[in-house]
Parts: C-alpha cells; sequence; structure tokens
C-alpha cells in the first residue's frame, strides 16, 4: 500500500460544481503539497500545507495532521481546472516527497 | 525569470542505447530534484543535488543511472544502457534554500520511451 493514498482516482464535474479531492498519508511529515499537472504541462506548485487551511483564488486547501488527512477543494469549478491534481507528502528538511498517484479532474462546460 | 527548463521534451531511443537528459534549473536555486513517473504509478524520487554536491541519491534504481551536477548550474541524467522499464516521465525541480517554507519548481518534464 502507498504512504500517500488519493481519492477520488478519476472526477468529473460540471462546470460551476464545488470539487473536492482527498489525501491520506500514513507517515509523519513536516509538509503536505498539492500539485496540479495540466494535460501535456509541467507540474505547479498550489500549496504547501503544514498545519490549518490556505486559500488561493477559488482553491482551498486544508490539513489536518492528527488525522493524517488533506483536502483540495475547489469552488465554482471551471473547465481550465481540468488537469491532474497530485498530493505528496515531505519527511524531512528537504524535497524527498512521496506522491500520491494523482486525481483527474475533468470539469464539462 | 526563466523557470525549470528540461531538454529534450521527448526521447524515443531502443533498447541497449544511451541517453542524457538535461535540466537547467532556476537561476541561484542551489537544490535541483530528480524524479520520475512510470506509466500508472506515482511518481517517484530519484536523487537530490545540493549545489554539485549529490545529498541524497537513493532513488536511483540501478547503476545504469548517472547524475551529475558540474558546477553546480545545470544537471545532468544519463540512461546506458537503456531498458524497457526506464520508459517514463522524468521531472526535475529546483529550490532556493532547505527551509520549511521554500517553494518547489518543477520543469515540464521528459517523456522517454524506451523501443
Amino acid at each position: 500500500k502507498n504512504e500517500v493514498e488519493q481519492s477520488p482516482q478519476n472526477l468529473t464535474a460540471q462546470e460551476g460544481e464545488f470539487i473536492t479531492i482527498n489525501c491520506s498519508y500514513s507517515v509523519g511529515i513536516s509538509a503536505l503539497h498539492w500539485l496540479q499537472q495540466h494535460p501535456g504541462g509541467g507540474i505547479v506548485s498550489l500549496f504547501m500545507l503544514s498545519s490549518g487551511k490556505k486559500k488561493h483564488g477559488r482553491l482551498i486547501a486544508t490539513i489536518n495532521i492528527q488525522e493524517k488527512h488533506s483536502s483540495l477543494h475547489i469552488t465554482a469549478s471551471h473547465p481550465r481546472d481540468s488537469a491532474v491534481y497530485i498530493c505528496a507528502v515531505r519527511r524531512g528538511s528537504n524535497y524527498k516527497l512521496t506522491f500520491g498517484k494523482g486525481t483527474l479532474l475533468t470539469v464539462n462546460p | 525569470e526563466a523557470g525549470v527548463t528540461q531538454f529534450p521534451s521527448h526521447s524515443v531511443i531502443e533498447k541497449g542505447q544511451t541517453v542524457t537528459l538535461r535540466c537547467d534549473p532556476i537561476s541561484g536555486h542551489d537544490n535541483l530534484y530528480w524524479y520520475r513517473r512510470v506509466m500508472g504509478k506515482e511518481i517517484k524520487f530519484l536523487l537530490h543535488f545540493v549545489k554539485e554536491s549529490k545529498q541524497d541519491e537513493s532513488g536511483m534504481p540501478n547503476n545504469r543511472f548517472l547524475a551529475e551536477r558540474t558546477g553546480g548550474t545545470y544537471s545532468t541524467l544519463k540512461v546506458q544502457p537503456a531498458e524497457l522499464e526506464d520508459s517514463g516521465v522524468y521531472f526535475c525541480a529546483s529550490s532556493q534554500g532547505y527551509i520549511n517554507q521554500e517553494k518547489l519548481f518543477f520543469g515540464s518534464g521528459t517523456q522517454l520511451s524506451v523501443l
């Protein structure tokens, strides 16, 4: 079993819907990252969290350290949000990240 | 400011051949990381440079893989000889420092296909 599990693996939504992607991990971490990869594109770092909640535009990321769980929310989803969203955890002070398999989000107009 | 750039974007080679991937980090970033995603699997860490020194190469699959970062600038990852299971997307990333709040910047990746 992977140390980082994401759900769902695939998600299809209609434009305007509220999206939630979940990430659970089984190890102690120093930080958790949410990453985005558009088809054919590079990876972009969305958030880095060690506690609480962060918000950037329509994206909100939360983490519960005690429960070893994080969620990424997208409000008022748009077709341009269609991408693979990847959760990754860091266990020390460097970037030897452990990644989840990713969630493929498709937002239809 | 230029981002992390990787060359080539795609490479198709035959089993047994040699391939060299290149990564140019953001100027001034001491930390450079290589990751790989094999089809259907999660991205995995390969190694970490701090300037020209290998800080952690625990993720390198075997001795057919050789990474270098001469002068602490760009890095190369050579696969020799390539095998079918080496196919995947190789990502490079860089960051300025070691502190917890440092952001990681990724390149677009090199898609390697070994036939």
